[in-house]
């Protein structure tokens, strides 16, 4: 499949932001999505961005694309402990999707 | 709607014995798809039906595994023999139109010894 990285873990102070990074190698990508997973639980979808896109913010979470670097982030605001979990970057065209590896949010109180 | 629904939680078997695992789509939705998950490999996607139909199994790790879907509001997920190293978490998601993303159902847990 398409290759996608992140990072492994970061590590945050509770109230600083986040920014979590994605690289990715398919140009043709249409759809780039953010799922976080807690604990236990599935993926759920956080965001998405259109690749004829470069931003989009929705309440504390802002999506940067950079489609000529092939590169996606995350940036959380006013990071919270619930925040606490891991986020994955998606991405892909139709129905078949690449994730990443997933990068492990930790937010100290 | 509840969601996408997975049975069992977690499963432990035997190396050799059969397993079945089972999905339930959200009603509406025409498309599913079975990932596994592990530390050493992420997220694999195994193997992807629209409308009932498999489109895409070129994630299925051998012929030990299999996957139906007999209607469209239930799938299988069936590994003959099992394995230690199929050990994994399993999830079913299952998605209306591409723009929407996936709805992921809580996974199924599975341990082979």
């Amino acid at each position: 499949g398409e290759d996608v990285e992140q990072s492994l873990f970061l590590s945050v102070r509770e109230g600083d932001s986040s920014v979590i990074n994605c690289t990715y190698t398919d140009s043709s990508s249409t759809y780039l999505y953010w799922y976080k997973q807690e604990p236990g639980a599935g993926l759920q979808l956080l965001t998405y961005i259109f690749s004829n896109m470069d931003m989009k913010q929705d309440q504390r979470l802002t999506v940067l694309l950079n489609k000529k670097d092939k590169h996606l982030s995350l940036r959380i605001a006013d990071t919270q402990t619930g925040d606490s979990a891991i986020y994955f970057c998606a991405e892909g065209n139709f129905n078949k999707f690449y994730f990443g590896s997933g990068t492990k949010l930790n937010v100290k109180p | 709607d509840a969601g996408v629904i997975q049975s069992p939680r977690h499963e432990v078997t035997e190396m050799g014995q059969e397993v079945t695992l089972r999905c339930k789509p959200i009603s509406g939705h025409n498309s599913l798809f079975w990932y596994r998950q592990t530390m050493m490999r992420g997220l694999e996607l195994l193997i992807y039906f629209n409308n009932n139909v498999p489109i895409d199994d070129s994630g299925m790790p051998e012929d030990r595994f299999s996957a139906k879907m007999p209607n469209a509001s239930f799938s299988t997920l069936k590994i003959q023999p099992s394995e230690p190293r199929d050990s994994a978490v399993y999830f079913c998601a299952s998605s209306l139109q591409a723009i929407y993303g996936y709805t992921f159902g809580s996974g199924t847990r599975l341990t082979v010894v």
